[in-house]
């Protein structure tokens, strides 16, 4: 167990519908991490936040957006669902930025979108 | 923005030989560099990582080597096993704590 949760497991929902995937990243960790799994891109990131704040956005569609509580936990949400969004997503937390920690990103199990 | 290329995509051996993944990457800027084992529907999983101010890390059957000026590096796994049978990713950044941009992932299968 890594110690980051990711709520639902799974997740089926059709074209055109919003849902809402939600991470608790590590006790004491100030970075979460969204990452899309798909078979023909790999894992792909998403997008960062540390202690509340957007640190870095990668590939991240219009349609998504990500946010990050007070407690630390993390939401991505996905509206306007295609097809194509069908992918397993990861939340990873690290503890820090910065490059003078030797810090690990830990990967929660996944939530599996299912869009059809 | 960081490109990382991995071959090959697939790698089947037999138990108790050695495995061998490569990774390249276009960001001279990254000095960080993990690998991470993913088993059949579960989270993937740090194995080991090296930085750029090192040449050669290992870790019992793990080993890594990354040549900066050439913009690669490696993961060798030595005695293989079954269990050893899963995806490996490797993955570039700037440093830990930073976004990590990962290989297209190497299916590799251990046969007894």
């Amino acid at each position: 167990d890594s110690g980051v949760t990711q709520t639902p497991k799974h997740l089926i929902t059709a074209t055109g519908q919003r849902v809402t995937l939600r991470c608790s990243p590590r006790s004491g960790d100030l970075s979460v991490y969204w990452y899309q799994q798909s078979l023909d891109q790999g894992l792909q990131f998403l997008i960062q936040y540390y202690n509340g704040e957007e640190r870095a956005k990668g590939n991240i569609l219009e349609r998504f957006s990500a946010q990050q509580f007070p407690d630390l936990h993390s939401e991505l949400n996905l509206s306007s669902l295609e097809l194509g969004d069908s992918a397993l997503y990861f939340c990873a937390s690290s503890e820090r930025t910065g490059a003078s920690f030797d810090t690990e990103a830990f990967f929660g199990q996944g939530t599996r979108l299912t869009v059809v | 923005g960081e490109n990382v290329e991995q071959h090959p995509s697939t790698l089947s051996v037999q138990e108790g030989d050695s495995a061998v993944i490569k990774c390249t990457y276009s960001d001279s800027a990254s000095n960080y560099f993990p690998w991470y084992k993913q088993e059949l529907g579960k989270r993937p999983q740090l194995i080991i990582d090296i930085r750029s101010n090192v040449g050669e890390k290992k870790d019992q059957r793990i080993a890594v080597t990354l040549n900066k000026t050439a913009k690669h590096f490696s993961l060798h796994i030595t005695e293989t096993q079954p269990e050893d049978s899963a995806v490996y990713f490797c993955a570039a950044s700037i440093d830990s704590g930073y976004a990590l941009n990962f290989g297209k992932g190497t299916s590799l299968l251990v046969t007894p």
